[in-house]
Order: structure tokens, then C-alpha cells, then sequence
């Protein structure tokens, strides 16, 4: 158990909709990071945020969004869910704003209809 | 264009043996180098990691090594057991003191499907 929650663990949608998956980090973590991990593809990083602020950006599609609250949860908001979206989607957190290895949570499978 | 690559989609190996895993990158601002292992329906758990000032990291079985000059690194595991059958994935970040943006991003690689026979 590496600490780091994510709910739903599945969700399944229909296109067009609009969905929010939440994190919470490990205890004491100031880092949230997204990542997308779609079929045949590695994980893609999405967005980091450090104490509330984004701090990078990756090949996040401007229909997703996230932010992360005063508690330090994350929370990754995707609207106009196409087909393409349904991937699996994990958060992970770190202690520190760069380097050091980052704790993955167990992912949230998002099933787009 | 992938920055961090493993050519090796699978590997297959006995119990007891060598496991290398071999992970390139393009990426020379990369300083900082990871490996997670990745089971079904789980995240990835992090094994082991190197600083881009050392060569070689060991933790137990893991044994990590890095060739700054050929942008590569592979980890090894002696002895393989079953229970390391698994997803791995190498992964690398940048050290925002070169003036980047990376900030803590990690750059993954596709993984390697590592089987271990008993």
C-alpha cells in the first residue's frame, strides 16, 4: 500500500459526459501528479501540482482539468468524454516539488461508451 | 517522439538467473532515473532509483546501472524469482536547476513484460 487513495477504482461513462476523479497523497506529500496510461501506451504525464499550484504541464487536452485543494487532494476533471479517453488514470505524490521518487496510488479505470 | 524507450516488449527467464532490463534515452537534460514494477489492476511500485552522478545503485536483489556516454541503463535482479514476474517500466526526470520546467515530471518508458519461469 503505497498510501496515495484514488476514487472511483472503475467508472464507466458515455460520450460526452463529464467525470472527476479525486487523489489523496501520501501523508506529509505536497506533490500531485497525473498520469494517463491508455492501451499499448506507457504512462503519460498529465499535470503536477505543489501546494496547490500547478507547477508543469504535459500533454494535458484542454478538456481536462485538475486542481488540487487546501487538504493537498487532487482532483482531475475530464468533460466532453470522447471514445479515446477510456484509459487508466493514476495519481501519484512525492514529498518534495523535483526529484525523488514519486508513490503511485491504484488507479482509476475510466470506460468511456 | 519517445524520449525514454525499452525495445524489449518481453522478457522470459528462469528461476535463479539473471534478469537484464535495458532502457535508452535521448533526453541529456534527464538526470535523474527510476524503475517501477507494475502489477495487473495495481499502480506502480517503485523498486529502485540512480542519480545521473553515480553509475551504479544497488538495493538487495536490484542492482541499477547507468552509461551517461550511451543514454543507457538496465536493471538487474539476481536471483529472478516468480514472484518478480511483472510489468517494469523505466522512467527518467530533469532537474529544474538547468532551467526547466519539469519540475517532478517522470518520462516513462513503453515497460517490459518480465516472466519468470520457476
Amino acid at each position: 500500500d503505497s498510501g496515495v487513495t484514488q476514487t472511483p477504482k472503475h467508472l464507466i461513462t458515455a460520450t460526452g459526459q463529464r467525470v472527476t476523479l479525486r487523489c489523496s497523497p501520501r501523508s506529509g506529500d505536497l506533490s500531485v501528479y497525473w498520469y494517463q496510461q491508455s492501451l499499448d501506451q506507457g504512462l503519460q504525464f498529465l499535470i503536477q501540482y505543489y501546494n496547490g499550484e500547478e507547477r508543469a504541464k504535459g500533454n494535458i487536452l484542454e478538456r481536462f482539468s485538475a486542481q488540487q485543494f487546501p487538504d493537498l487532494h487532487s482532483e482531475l476533471n475530464l468533460s466532453s468524454l470522447e471514445l479515446g479517453d477510456s484509459a487508466l488514470y493514476f495519481c501519484a505524490s512525492s514529498r518534495d516539488l523535483v526529484g525523488g521518487q514519486q508513490f503511485f496510488g491504484p488507479g482509476t479505470r475510466l470506460t468511456v461508451l | 517522439d519517445q524520449q525514454v524507450k525499452q525495445n524489449s516488449p518481453s522478457l522470459s527467464v528462469q528461476e535463479g538467473r539473471i534478469s537484464i532490463l535495458n532502457c535508452d534515452y535521448t533526453n541529456s537534460m534527464f538526470d535523474y532515473f527510476l524503475w517501477y514494477k507494475k502489477y495487473p489492476a495495481e499502480g506502480p511500485t517503485f523498486l529502485i532509483s540512480i542519480s545521473s552522478i553515480k553509475d551504479k545503485n544497488e538495493d538487495g536483489r536490484f542492482t541499477v546501472f547507468l552509461n551517461k556516454s550511451a543514454k543507457h541503463l538496465s536493471l538487474h535482479i539476481v536471483p529472478s524469482q516468480p514472484g518478480d514476474s511483472a510489468v517494469y517500466f523505466c522512467a527518467a526526470s530533469a532537474d529544474t536547476t538547468h532551467g526547466g520546467t519539469s519540475y517532478g515530471k517522470l518520462t516513462f518508458g513503453q515497460g517490459t513484460i518480465l516472466t519468470v519461469h520457476p
